[in-house]
């Protein structure tokens, strides 16, 4: 079955500084990739998502890149926030009824 | 507009005793519903999901069931509650096959 890791666990960055999170997949099927931000004591909220017929995505200050032949797509965030420390995780779905998700990013943005 | 409900908000147990945590969604028909468990700093592990009224898929054994009465009503359920059942339980519905979940607001369930 699917399986997607996630680095690094734990970034820490500047104010203003870009930060980028990178997962890797094993099923070649898999062909959408949705990003989730968790705040402390909060759900997981989608931020953006990709498919596989698509090699990058831009929303704001976020985008997302994916490298169909190398299985790997990322996340990057620039001019960060205070607000952007969160929880992120990476997913991937092969178009069935379960997302795999990856173990999480905790990213801290210093003032 | 969809919405997602999940209650109660915290919830503190004893041993041995039962749970039952309910999520609805509103806003929407024939939701794909999932029930989730996190451990204090640590991922997301899919407890139950299920594609439709009474179709419930385990991917984790023993202490917990769940069960979907309603379209739009999915329940989480144990008879006796564990320490190892403490977590923060997050419910997700999304539209179908290939789409974005969206989580509800999460039950911080402690065991004592």
């Amino acid at each position: 079955g699917e399986n997607v890791e996630q680095h690094p666990s734990t970034l820490s960055v500047q104010e203003g500084d870009s930060a980028v999170i990178k997962c890797t997949y094993s099923d070649s099927a898999s062909n959408y990739f949705p990003w989730y931000k968790q705040e402390l004591g909060k759900g997981p909220q989608l931020i953006i998502d990709i498919r596989s017929n698509v090699g990058e995505k831009k929303d704001q200050r976020i985008a997302v890149t994916l490298n169909k032949t190398a299985k790997h797509f990322s996340l990057h965030i620039t001019e960060t926030q205070p607000e952007d420390s969160a929880v992120y995780f990476c997913a991937g779905n092969t178009g069935g009824f379960k997302t795999i998700f990856g173990a999480g990013t905790r990213l801290f943005v210093k003032a | 507009s969809q919405t997602i409900h999940q209650w109660p908000a915290t919830l503190v147990q004893p041993v041995g005793s039962p749970l039952s945590l309910e999520c609805t969604v509103e806003g929407t028909s024939n939701p794909n519903l999932y029930w989730y468990r996190q451990a204090a700093g640590r991922g997301l592990q899919l407890l139950f999901y299920s594609v439709g009224i009474g179709q419930i898929s385990s991917e984790v054994p023993q202490n917990l069931s769940a069960s979907r009465p309603q379209d739009r009503q999915f329940i989480l359920s144990s008879k006796k509650l564990l320490l190892s059942d403490s977590g923060f339980y997050l419910c997700a519905w999304t539209f179908g096959q290939g789409y974005g979940y969206t989580f509800g607001s999460g039950t911080r369930l402690t065991v004592v």
